[in-house]
Protein backbone atom coordinates (compact mmCIF):
# COMPACT_ATOMS: atom_id res chain seq x y z
CA UNK A 1 0.00 0.00 0.00
CA UNK A 2 1.36 3.20 -0.89
CA UNK A 3 1.54 5.59 2.19
CA UNK A 4 -0.66 8.24 3.20
CA UNK A 5 0.07 11.54 5.43
CA UNK A 6 -2.20 12.85 7.83
CA UNK A 7 -2.22 15.31 10.84
CA UNK A 8 -1.80 14.42 14.62
CA UNK A 9 -5.11 15.81 15.78
CA UNK A 10 -8.11 18.29 14.91
CA UNK A 11 -10.30 20.02 17.12
CA UNK A 12 -13.99 20.99 15.77
CA UNK A 13 -17.15 22.59 17.71
CA UNK A 14 -19.73 20.29 17.89
CA UNK A 15 -22.29 20.61 15.35
CA UNK A 16 -20.15 22.26 12.71
CA UNK A 17 -18.63 20.70 9.77
CA UNK A 18 -15.55 18.91 10.08
CA UNK A 19 -12.88 18.79 7.42
CA UNK A 20 -10.16 15.49 7.66
CA UNK A 21 -7.15 16.11 5.06
CA UNK A 22 -5.00 13.28 3.81
CA UNK A 23 -2.17 13.76 1.49
CA UNK A 24 -1.08 10.76 -1.03
CA UNK A 25 1.62 12.13 -3.48
CA UNK A 26 2.63 8.64 -4.63
CA UNK A 27 -1.05 7.32 -5.24
CA UNK A 28 -1.21 5.11 -8.15
CA UNK A 29 -3.82 4.57 -10.77
CA UNK A 30 -5.09 2.14 -9.50
CA UNK A 31 -5.03 2.96 -6.11
CA UNK A 32 -8.74 3.61 -4.17
CA UNK A 33 -8.56 5.82 -0.99
CA UNK A 34 -10.03 4.41 2.08
CA UNK A 35 -11.05 5.97 5.13
CA UNK A 36 -11.77 3.88 8.91
CA UNK A 37 -12.48 5.68 11.89
CA UNK A 38 -11.93 3.78 15.32
CA UNK A 39 -14.05 5.00 18.36
CA UNK A 40 -12.72 4.60 21.97
CA UNK A 41 -12.13 1.03 23.09
CA UNK A 42 -13.45 -0.36 19.65
CA UNK A 43 -11.97 -1.85 15.79
CA UNK A 44 -11.72 0.72 13.31
CA UNK A 45 -14.74 1.05 11.38
CA UNK A 46 -14.92 1.69 7.44
CA UNK A 47 -16.38 4.96 6.64
CA UNK A 48 -15.72 5.32 2.96
CA UNK A 49 -14.29 5.26 0.34
CA UNK A 50 -13.47 6.38 -3.97
CA UNK A 51 -11.60 6.58 -6.95
CA UNK A 52 -11.59 9.71 -8.97
CA UNK A 53 -14.97 11.37 -8.10
CA UNK A 54 -16.03 12.62 -4.86
CA UNK A 55 -18.76 10.05 -2.88
CA UNK A 56 -21.13 11.07 0.08
CA UNK A 57 -23.06 8.49 2.14
CA UNK A 58 -24.76 8.45 5.36
CA UNK A 59 -21.63 9.07 7.22
CA UNK A 60 -19.81 11.54 5.66
CA UNK A 61 -18.28 12.65 2.15
CA UNK A 62 -14.51 12.03 0.47
CA UNK A 63 -13.54 15.15 -1.76
CA UNK A 64 -11.04 14.03 -3.87
CA UNK A 65 -8.61 16.51 -5.34
CA UNK A 66 -8.14 16.54 -9.82
CA UNK A 67 -4.78 15.51 -9.24
CA UNK A 68 -5.90 12.41 -6.83
CA UNK A 69 -2.85 13.34 -4.62
CA UNK A 70 -4.84 14.39 -1.58
CA UNK A 71 -8.20 14.12 -0.34
CA UNK A 72 -10.78 15.48 2.11
CA UNK A 73 -13.30 13.07 4.94
CA UNK A 74 -16.00 15.58 5.34
CA UNK A 75 -18.05 14.99 8.48
CA UNK A 76 -21.36 17.58 7.69
CA UNK A 77 -22.32 18.00 11.50
CA UNK A 78 -19.92 16.85 13.74
CA UNK A 79 -21.19 15.28 16.69
CA UNK A 80 -19.35 14.24 20.15
CA UNK A 81 -19.86 10.47 18.78
CA UNK A 82 -17.22 11.31 16.29
CA UNK A 83 -14.78 11.98 18.27
CA UNK A 84 -12.43 8.96 17.33
CA UNK A 85 -9.00 8.80 15.17
CA UNK A 86 -9.68 8.52 11.21
CA UNK A 87 -7.43 6.66 9.48
CA UNK A 88 -6.46 7.50 5.46
CA UNK A 89 -5.66 4.38 3.48
CA UNK A 90 -4.60 3.53 -0.36
CA UNK A 91 -5.84 -0.19 -1.74
CA UNK A 92 -5.07 -1.05 -5.03
CA UNK A 93 -8.38 -1.38 -6.80
CA UNK A 94 -7.27 -4.26 -9.47
CA UNK A 95 -6.72 -6.56 -6.36
CA UNK A 96 -8.28 -9.73 -6.91
CA UNK A 97 -8.56 -10.64 -3.77
CA UNK A 98 -8.41 -9.06 -0.15
CA UNK A 99 -4.76 -8.09 1.09
CA UNK A 100 -3.79 -6.24 4.54
CA UNK A 101 -4.46 -2.84 5.00
CA UNK A 102 -1.81 -0.84 5.99
CA UNK A 103 -2.46 1.58 8.79
CA UNK A 104 -0.61 5.11 10.02
CA UNK A 105 -0.83 7.12 12.86
CA UNK A 106 -4.04 8.74 11.54
CA UNK A 107 -5.84 11.97 12.97
CA UNK A 108 -7.05 12.08 16.29
CA UNK A 109 -10.33 14.04 16.15
CA UNK A 110 -11.39 15.85 19.26
CA UNK A 111 -14.73 17.56 19.90
CA UNK A 112 -15.75 20.26 21.58
CA UNK A 113 -18.99 20.56 22.96
CA UNK B 1 -23.95 -12.91 14.29
CA UNK B 2 -23.99 -9.95 12.56
CA UNK B 3 -20.28 -8.48 13.40
CA UNK B 4 -17.07 -9.88 14.04
CA UNK B 5 -16.90 -11.29 17.68
CA UNK B 6 -13.80 -12.02 19.31
CA UNK B 7 -13.30 -13.66 22.87
CA UNK B 8 -12.13 -12.92 25.28
CA UNK B 9 -12.69 -9.18 25.79
CA UNK B 10 -10.37 -8.46 28.53
CA UNK B 11 -6.91 -11.03 29.39
CA UNK B 12 -4.38 -10.69 32.11
CA UNK B 13 -1.64 -12.97 31.75
CA UNK B 14 1.60 -13.75 34.07
CA UNK B 15 4.61 -13.91 32.08
CA UNK B 16 5.43 -17.06 30.12
CA UNK B 17 1.92 -18.01 30.49
CA UNK B 18 0.28 -19.40 27.10
CA UNK B 19 -2.71 -17.51 25.68
CA UNK B 20 -5.29 -18.40 23.06
CA UNK B 21 -7.41 -15.71 21.31
CA UNK B 22 -10.98 -16.24 19.43
CA UNK B 23 -12.39 -14.79 16.67
CA UNK B 24 -15.21 -15.59 14.96
CA UNK B 25 -16.15 -13.35 11.64
CA UNK B 26 -18.89 -13.07 9.47
CA UNK B 27 -20.39 -15.97 8.18
CA UNK B 28 -19.42 -16.78 4.19
CA UNK B 29 -16.77 -14.04 4.81
CA UNK B 30 -13.62 -15.52 3.38
CA UNK B 31 -10.57 -13.06 4.38
CA UNK B 32 -9.78 -13.03 8.02
CA UNK B 33 -6.44 -10.58 9.29
CA UNK B 34 -5.56 -10.54 12.65
CA UNK B 35 -3.33 -7.09 14.03
CA UNK B 36 -2.15 -6.04 16.98
CA UNK B 37 -2.34 -2.53 18.14
CA UNK B 38 -0.15 -0.90 20.76
CA UNK B 39 -1.52 2.38 22.78
CA UNK B 40 -1.67 5.68 21.25
CA UNK B 41 -0.43 3.82 17.60
CA UNK B 42 -2.47 2.16 14.86
CA UNK B 43 -2.92 -1.42 14.39
CA UNK B 44 0.02 -3.46 12.88
CA UNK B 45 -0.89 -6.45 10.47
CA UNK B 46 0.27 -9.51 12.05
CA UNK B 47 -1.31 -12.60 9.70
CA UNK B 48 -4.37 -13.09 7.09
CA UNK B 49 -6.44 -16.36 5.69
CA UNK B 50 -8.33 -17.31 2.84
CA UNK B 51 -10.22 -20.17 3.87
CA UNK B 52 -8.36 -21.92 5.90
CA UNK B 53 -5.40 -20.94 3.53
CA UNK B 54 -2.48 -18.78 5.75
CA UNK B 55 -1.22 -16.66 2.90
CA UNK B 56 0.58 -14.12 4.97
CA UNK B 57 2.16 -14.54 8.47
CA UNK B 58 4.72 -11.90 7.35
CA UNK B 59 3.79 -9.81 10.77
CA UNK B 60 3.63 -12.27 13.10
CA UNK B 61 6.86 -10.66 15.52
CA UNK B 62 8.01 -13.79 16.64
CA UNK B 63 7.61 -17.62 16.77
CA UNK B 64 6.45 -17.45 20.10
CA UNK B 65 2.96 -16.25 18.12
CA UNK B 66 0.78 -19.21 16.26
CA UNK B 67 -2.58 -18.74 14.34
CA UNK B 68 -4.85 -21.02 12.68
CA UNK B 69 -7.79 -21.38 10.77
CA UNK B 70 -8.69 -25.16 10.30
CA UNK B 71 -11.91 -24.89 8.81
CA UNK B 72 -12.28 -21.98 6.95
CA UNK B 73 -14.82 -19.76 10.18
CA UNK B 74 -13.27 -19.43 13.42
CA UNK B 75 -9.70 -18.10 14.28
CA UNK B 76 -7.62 -18.31 17.11
CA UNK B 77 -4.19 -16.54 17.64
CA UNK B 78 -2.37 -18.11 19.96
CA UNK B 79 1.14 -16.63 21.74
CA UNK B 80 3.19 -18.70 24.13
CA UNK B 81 5.53 -17.67 27.12
CA UNK B 82 4.23 -14.53 26.63
CA UNK B 83 6.10 -11.24 27.75
CA UNK B 84 5.11 -7.75 28.96
CA UNK B 85 6.10 -6.35 25.17
CA UNK B 86 3.17 -8.50 24.12
CA UNK B 87 0.53 -6.11 25.58
CA UNK B 88 -1.68 -4.66 23.51
CA UNK B 89 -5.09 -5.40 21.84
CA UNK B 90 -5.51 -7.72 19.29
CA UNK B 91 -7.79 -6.89 16.19
CA UNK B 92 -9.45 -9.69 14.21
CA UNK B 93 -11.46 -8.51 10.42
CA UNK B 94 -12.78 -10.55 8.02
CA UNK B 95 -14.53 -9.34 4.87
CA UNK B 96 -16.10 -11.32 1.49
CA UNK B 97 -12.72 -11.79 0.01
CA UNK B 98 -13.39 -10.06 -3.37
CA UNK B 99 -11.31 -7.44 -2.82
CA UNK B 100 -11.41 -3.31 -2.61
CA UNK B 101 -13.90 -3.56 -0.56
CA UNK B 102 -14.48 -2.96 3.26
CA UNK B 103 -13.34 -5.07 6.40
CA UNK B 104 -15.27 -5.47 9.45
CA UNK B 105 -13.46 -5.28 12.59
CA UNK B 106 -14.37 -6.58 15.95
CA UNK B 107 -13.73 -4.73 19.33
CA UNK B 108 -10.74 -6.58 20.19
CA UNK B 109 -9.07 -8.72 22.69
CA UNK B 110 -6.95 -6.48 25.03
CA UNK B 111 -3.93 -8.26 26.73
CA UNK B 112 -2.41 -7.51 30.34
CA UNK B 113 1.09 -9.39 30.72
CA UNK B 114 1.92 -8.85 34.07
Amino acid sequence: DAKTTQPNSMESNEEEPVHLPCNHSTISGTDYIHWYRQLPSQGPEYVIHGLTSNVNNRMASLAIAEDRKSSTLILHRATLRDAAVYYCILRDVFANRDDKIIFGKGTRLHILP
Amino acid sequence: GAGVSQSPRYKVAKRGQDVALRCDPISGHVSLFWYQQALGQGPEFLTYFQNEAQLDKSGLPSDRFFAERPEGSVSTLKIQRTQQEDSAVYLCASSLGSGGGGYTFGSGTRLTVV
